[in-house]
């Protein structure tokens, strides 16, 4: 089955940098790379997703880079605010995500103001 | 956008007790629903894939027998956790995944379940 891999697993940052997060795969059938933020006693959200027919991403503060060669991809924040803090967590899927999706471990991103 | 919602969101309950625990879909349809778990500072571990109007599939090393899944309609899955005991205190985060392309899921807020 599929294998997530997620690093950091804690991240700081100080408020206005950027913060990198980076997760490599297993199964190269899988075709469907979400992100999740999970805040404190609540559910993940969907923050952004990228399937493998794009290499990047990008939404605002967030973009989103895969390398389906390499099979790792990586979640970039920019100008990190406090309210960005929170655990992210990558996962994979493949049939564009009908079936289901594999965590990666998580990562704590601080944001110190 | 897609809501998913849990009921109850926190529950407590002693061993030996069953437990239900309700998710929804409230403005979309699903025709499959996924259950999780989660311990503390650790990662969603699936449990088990809920199909609408058939039997739920779940992952290897979970108990079918102990965590009943009931999938009736096309907006409402539950888990049943059955005779209760300590160890089962977790998380419960039900995901809902649209029916149509591009599938995507949404989760709910999570059950808080503690077995005294």
């Amino acid at each position: 089955g599929e294998n997530v891999e997620q690093h950091p697993s804690t991240l700081s940052v100080q408020e206005g940098d950027s913060a990198v997060i980076k997760c490599t795969y297993s199964d190269s059938a899988s075709n469907y790379f979400p992100w999740y933020k999970q805040e404190l006693g609540k559910g993940p959200q969907l923050i952004i997703d990228i399937r493998s027919n794009v290499g990047e991403k990008k939404d605002q503060r967030i973009a989103v880079t895969l390398n389906k060669t390499a099979k790792h991809f990586s979640l970039h924040i920019t100008e990190t605010q406090p309210e960005d803090s929170a655990v992210y967590f990558c996962a994979a899927s493949y049939s564009g995500g009908y079936q289901k999706v594999t965590f990666g471990t998580g990562t704590k991103l601080q944001v110190i103001p | 956008g897609a809501v998913v919602s849990q009921h109850p969101s926190w529950v407590i309950c002693k061993s030996g007790t069953s437990v239900k625990i309700e998710c929804r879909s409230l403005d979309f349809q699903a025709t499959t629903m996924f259950w999780y778990r989660q311990f503390p500072k650790q990662s969603l571990m699936l449990m088990a894939t809920s199909n609408e109007g058939s039997k739920a599939t779940y992952e290897q090393g979970v108990e079918k027998d102990k965590f009943l899944i009931n999938h009736a309609s096309l907006t409402l899955s539950t888990l049943t956790v059955t005779s209760a005991h300590p160890e089962d205190s977790s998380f419960y985060i039900c995901s809902a995944r649209q029916r149509d392309p591009p599938y995507e899921q949404y989760f709910g807020p999570g059950t808080r379940l503690t077995v005294t």
